[in-house]
């Protein structure tokens, strides 16, 4: 099955400065690849997800780029705020066509990110 | 806003008992699935449901077991209780059509004592 690691498991910045978190996965067959934000005792918040047909994808602060070839995948966020603190989880899944693909989603470990103002 | 809300938040179970979690969607979102969080760690799959059928299954026994209704709700129902049972249940659902975007919960803290 799919096997998803991620580095650095904690990771402290200075308010203004960039984050990088990056992911491995093993099944060449996934094709789906959200990043999820969780807040303390709160539920994982989608933030951003990107599809094997594309590259790299931005939302304002927020990147992720993807190399199939490699098999990995990486969140890039800039300008961070305190806000920013919190656990960050990627994850890989294969989504076929219709109602029954299968979206299991596989996690990585997560990324504790502390930003100090 | 997720559009997906799960109940109870928190909950206190013994060992050995039955417990039964449950979940709403939105409208349209015909595919549910439930996850595991344990304390520091990654969400792990468990089951996922497709128009009230389980298509999918990770790696969990079958004291765990699942509904989904045609209201867009659904049950995540845990038999024979075990200490290591204590975890974030978490809900997730997907609507046809959205490729594979998937929305969680805020999730049932379930502790086994």
């Amino acid at each position: 099955g799919e096997n998803v690691e991620q580095h650095p498991s904690t990771l402290s910045v200075q308010e203004g400065d960039s984050a990088v978190i990056k992911c491995t996965y093993s099944d060449s067959a996934s094709n789906y690849f959200p990043w999820y934000k969780q807040e303390l005792g709160k539920g994982p918040q989608l933030i951003i997800d990107i599809r094997s047909n594309v590259g790299e994808k931005k939302d304002q602060r927020i990147a992720v780029t993807l190399n199939k070839t490699a098999k990995h995948f990486s969140l890039h966020i800039t300008e961070t705020q305190p806000e920013d603190s919190a656990v960050y989880f990627c994850a890989a899944s294969k989504a076929g066509t219709g109602g029954t693909s299968y979206g299991k989603l596989t996690f990585g470990q997560g990324t504790i990110l502390t930003v100090h103002p | 806003e997720t559009g997906v809300t799960q109940s109870p938040t928190h909950l206190i179970k013994t060992r050995g008992q039955q417990v039964t979690l449950r979940c709403s969607s939105q409208s349209g979102h015909n595919t549910v699935s439930w996850y595991q969080q344990a304390l520091g760690q990654g969400p792990q799959f468990i089951f996922q449901y497709y128009r009230e059928e389980e298509n999918g299954r990770g790696n969990f026994p079958p004291r765990f077991s699942g509904l989904q209704f045609p209201n867009y709700s659904s049950e995540l129902n845990v038999n024979a209780l075990e200490l290591d049972d204590s975890a974030l249940y978490l809900c997730a659902s997907r609507a046809q059509g959205t490729g594979n975007t998937i929305y969680f919960g805020e999730g049932s803290w379930l502790t086994v004592v």
